[in-house]
């Protein structure tokens, strides 16, 4: 398979927590997409990569979460201190720096308790 | 700043019924427009896409889609619906001077009685 992977692909975390989730995009994708998804609304943009750098991160995304993408290939979100709102699916996508579609992972489904 | 509405949050037709799904955008500049489908259980994948040029743009499954720049919108359209279309359907925009962000409709469900 080689499109986009997110793990874990569930994460059930207790108030207060950090937890951190995994994309591995498609190989040869520059560009590396993070959106949180909650029920009944489409995904909404947190932060994006080209390469390493990462390029803009949304007002929405507060100081708890960090994203990282330390060799311009795999990525990683993480949430400290996790509050109930954050229970969501976050979706990982990613694109050809010259394409602009976007080809999305299965995300993974936040709950916190 | 960019949004995406989406004005029909669920529809319901039978089988061979036509389909047109409304998406308009709010942006000042040239946009890329995007519609992407997600099945149940599956990841969203793309379903068409505009960049430039013919307004009147095709995509998988027979669906297509018209780029209206005067009146903002993206309607998604098919002429005889299956069963098998029986998903959500996400109208997305990103701006041409900043390609990485994409602003996303919340969806319409669309339920395709047999």
């Amino acid at each position: 398979d080689t499109g986009v992977s997110q793990d874990p692909r569930h994460k059930i975390t207790k108030r207060g927590q950090n937890v951190t989730f995994r994309c591995d995009p498609i190989s040869e994708h520059n560009r590396l997409y993070w959106y949180r998804q909650t029920l009944g609304q489409g995904p909404e943009f947190l932060t994006y990569f080209q390469n390493e750098a990462q390029l803009e991160k949304s007002r929405l995304l507060s100081d708890r979460f960090s994203a990282e993408r330390p060799k311009g290939s795999f990525s990683t979100l993480e949430i400290q201190r996790t509050e109930q709102g954050d229970s969501a699916m976050y979706l990982c996508a990613s694109s050809l720096k010259t394409g602009y579609e976007q080809y999305f992972g299965p995300g993974t489904r936040l709950t916190v308790t | 700043a960019q949004s995406v509405s989406q004005h029909n949050h669920h529809v319901i037709l039978s089988e061979a019924a036509s389909l047109e799904l409304g998406c308009n955008y709010s942006y000042g500049g040239t946009v890329n427009l995007f519609w992407y489908v997600q099945y149940p259980g599956q990841h969203l994948q793309l379903l068409l896409k505009y960049f430039s040029g013919d307004p009147l743009v095709k995509g998988i499954k027979g669906f297509e889609a018209e780029f209206i720049k005067s009146k903002f919108s993206f309607n998604l359209r098919k002429p005889s619906v299956q069963w098998s279309d029986t998903a959500e359907y996400f109208c997305a925009v990103n701006a041409w001077t900043n390609a990485g962000k994409s602003t996303f409709g919340d969806g319409t469900t669309l339920t395709v009685k047999p």
